[in-house]
């Protein structure tokens, strides 16, 4: 079963540009969420789609945006991109929302798309 | 809503064992840790549902104090492979319907 898959792996930008991240779930989940992670903040919660429906959304500001398809494929938009955005961006699919699923089950982590912004 | 852990880092020699804390200020509903070695995606230890169970997975093993809103991890004997960023994870009840993760507590084992 092949794993999470998120790309670009690397990318750099500038500041003020925008950019897109992808991620294919594992076959069947249609669940996926998104974090940041930075140096000494952890894991930061983005947002999670299930169904093509944004289900919960962190606190991040609007330039931060994503979707999901309807082959479960999900992307996210950084816009007017800014030096503190630079961050590994990690995507993570379940078969089902976490609240769904009662509380339990396993997400899958991709190895992420690393952001680098000058 | 981000959980609270400590240690932020510790270092072993192998075959120690280490503690590792995470608490909430919400009522939770479980406790999810995860393991990323460096360079690799986070990978799932194991869950813990309310109602104080504990579980383990290996020489690794977890509790979940409902009523402290706390869970623990144990590293028994710690191996070389031990090494790397430990994160728990909270759903709590107030109706958010994701996980929210601690900043991790970073492992090193030496030989």
């Amino acid at each position: 079963k092949a794993g999470v898959t998120q790309t670009p792996r690397y990318l750099i930008k500038t500041r003020g540009q925008q950019v897109t991240l992808s991620c294919s779930p594992i076959s069947g989940h249609r669940s996926v969420s998104w974090y940041q992670q930075t140096p000494g903040q952890g894991l930061q919660f983005l947002f999670e789609y299930f169904s093509e429906t944004q289900r919960n959304k962190g606190n991040f500001p609007g330039r931060f945006s994503g979707r999901q398809f309807s082959n479960s494929r999900s992307e996210m938009n950084v816009s007017t991109l800014e030096l503190g955005d630079s961050a590994l961006y990690l995507c993570a699919s379940r078969f089902r929302t976490v609240k769904l699923a009662g509380g339990s089950g396993e997400l899958f982590f991709g190895e992420g798309s690393r952001l680098t912004v000058l | 809503q981000q959980p609270v852990q400590s240690p932020q880092a510790v270092i072993l020699r192998e075959g120690e064992d280490a503690v590792i804390n995470c608490s909430s200020s919400k009522a939770l509903y479980s406790v999810h840790w995860y393991r990323q070695k460096h360079g690799e995606a986070p990978v799932f230890l194991m869950i813990l549902l309310k109602g104080g169970e504990q579980k383990g997975h290996d020489k690794i093993s977890a509790s979940f104090n409902e009523k402290k809103q706390q869970s623990s991890l144990y590293l028994t004997a710690s191996q070389l492979s031990y090494s790397g960023t430990y994160f728990c994870g909270t759903l709590d009840q107030t109706g958010a319907n994701n996980l929210f993760f601690g900043t991790g507590t970073r492992l090193t084992v030496i030989p």
